[in-house]
């Protein structure tokens, strides 16, 4: 069965750090990739997608994806967190066979950032 | 604030009420959907609606039942439920079902108790 995988499920950063969080799935075709985060109190918002063109995605905040094929993977990265971007991130595929259009997510990785 | 509301934010019933979330998007969207987002488990896509029609049902047992009148709402209809059904239930409603260009959008989800 098609399936996400996001390996860190808890992240404790210090403000400044870098961030990598990881995402890997399992399906050999075509995909759409994406990161969502939950602030804490607040709605599933899009930080960033992947469909097509530059495999490096720049999204809001200062977060970046890498889409790199071979190796399954989309991680999200920020070289320097901060306090506020305490939250749940979550990563999902759609993978595109046939007139699929469901999103298969992972678990979610929550990142607390001290100050 | 997304544009998605939905109510009651919290729910408790016991397994032979009959109760209803109510989803409402004030974006314009055309489709619309509803999730369900257990504990240590991946969001489960239920149910999508596109312009009122119903174009995906995920297995979802029919003690849930959904109604779309308009592109406007939605709704999850429940009776007889079972305590594993207790879950964060989520509605997301977007442009279109192209998830290359079409971001869905999270309502702030309803937390249902099943006692």
């Amino acid at each position: 069965a098609q399936s996400v995988s996001q390996h860190n499920h808890h992240v404790i950063l210090s403000e400044a750090a870098s961030l990598e969080l990881g995402c890997n799935y399992s399906y050999g075709g075509t995909v759409n990739l994406f990161w969502y985060v939950q602030y804490p109190g607040q709605h599933l918002q899009l930080l960033l997608k992947y469909f097509s063109g530059d495999p490096l995605v720049k999204g809001i905040k200062g977060f970046e994806a890498e889409f790199i094929k071979s190796k399954f993977s989309f991680n999200l990265r920020k070289p320097s967190v901060q306090w506020s971007d305490t939250a749940e991130y979550f990563c999902a595929v759609n993978p595109l066979a046939g007139n699929n259009r469901k999103l298969i997510w992972g678990l979610g990785t929550s990142l607390a950032v001290n100050p | 604030e997304t544009g998605v509301t939905q109510t009651p934010r919290h729910l408790v019933m016991g397994m032979t009420n009959k109760k209803s979330l109510k989803c409402e998007q004030h974006l314009g969207h055309n489709a619309m959907y509803w999730y369900k987002q257990s504990a240590k488990k991946p969001l489960e896509l239920m149910f999508v609606y596109n312009f009122k029609e119903q174009t995906e049902n995920n297995s979802v047992p029919s003690r849930f039942s959904p109604e779309c009148p308009n592109s406007s709402h939605l709704f999850l209809h429940l009776h007889t439920l079972q305590p594993e059904d207790s879950a964060l239930y989520l509605c997301a409603s977007s442009r279109g079902l192209s998830t290359s260009t079409d971001t869905q959008y999270f309502g702030p989800g309803t937390r249902l108790t099943v006692l």
